[in-house]
C-alpha cells in the first residue's frame, strides 16, 4: 500500500549547522509532496510543497526537491537557527477517486542549540 | 479570515462522559478532516469528509462519530470517553485539488481520567 518513511528523530544540531531530513514514499500514482512544520504548542502549517517531478519547493531557507526516480523528498537547510526547533512532517498527497488522501510521516523532532 | 477554528482548546473528561469537539473553516473548502496526535504516533486520521453531506472513516474511527453540519462545520463526538482517547485533536480543511495543502486548527488537548 501507499506509505511514507521519514527519518527518525530526535535530531539535535548546533546553530548554523546543515540539516537534512530524509523522506521516501511509495505510491501508485503521482502525488503532490508536502513538508509541514509544527512549532511547540501549535497546529501544523505548510512549510513547502512540490507538485511534479524535479520541482523544488522552498520557504524560510528550507528546500526539498521532488525526485520521482528515487521517490524521495528530502528536506534541507544550509544553516539552522534556534527558531527552527520544531517537528517536521513529510506528507505525500495521493488521488484516489474523488478523495484526496494525504499520508503522513511520523514526524522528525528537531532541536537547535545556540 | 480566521482560517480553521476549533473549540474548546482544553478539556478534561471522566471516563464515560461524552463531548463534542467543534471545528469550522471559512475558506470554502470541500474537504475536512479530524486527526489525533499522540507521542511517537504522528498524525492519525479519525474521520474525513470529502464534501458536504459525506463522511468516511479514517485509520482510527472506533469510539468516535462525526457530523458534517454544513460546508463550514465538521464536528467530532465522543459518546463515551475512554482514557485511550486522551490525545491532542486537530481539525483540518483542504481545497479540491491534489496540490492544495491542508490548513490546520490550533488543536484541542483532551484528557480523559
Amino acid at each position: 500500500g501507499d506509505s511514507v518513511t521519514q527519518m527518525e528523530g530526535p535530531v539535535t544540531l548546533s546553530e548554523e549547522a546543515f540539516l537534512t531530513i530524509n523522506c521516501t514514499y511509495t505510491a501508485t500514482g503521482y502525488p503532490s509532496l508536502f513538508w509541514y512544520v509544527q512549532y511547540p504548542g501549535e497546529g501544523l502549517q505548510l512549510l513547502l510543497k512540490a507538485t511534479k517531478a524535479d520541482d523544488k519547493g522552498s520557504n524560510k531557507g528550507f528546500e526539498a526537491t521532488y525526485r520521482k526516480e528515487t521517490t524521495s523528498f528530502h528536506l534541507e537547510k544550509g544553516s539552522v537557527q534556534v527558531s527552527d526547533s520544531a517537528v517536521y512532517f513529510c506528507a505525500p498527497t495521493l488521488c484516489a477517486g474523488n478523495n484526496r488522501k494525504l499520508i503522513w510521516g511520523l514526524g522528525t523532532s528537531l532541536a537547535v542549540n545556540p | 479570515n480566521a482560517g480553521v477554528t476549533q473549540t474548546p482548546k482544553f478539556q478534561v473528561l471522566k471516563t464515560g462522559q461524552s463531548m463534542t469537539l467543534q471545528c469550522a473553516q471559512d475558506m470554502n473548502h470541500n474537504s475536512m478532516y479530524w486527526y489525533r496526535q499522540d507521542p511517537g504516533m504522528g498524525l492519525r486520521l479519525i474521520y474525513y469528509s470529502a464534501s458536504e453531506g459525506t463522511t468516511d472513516k479514517g485509520e482510527v474511527p472506533n469510539g468516535y462519530n462525526v457530523s458534517r453540519l454544513n460546508k463550514r462545520e465538521f464536528s467530532l463526538r465522543l459518546e463515551s470517553a475512554a482514557p485511550s482517547q486522551t490525545s491532542v485533536y486537530f481539525c483540518a480543511s483542504k481545497g479540491q485539488m491534489t496540490y492544495n495543502e491542508q490548513f490546520f486548527g490550533p488543536g484541542t488537548r483532551l484528557t480523559v481520567l
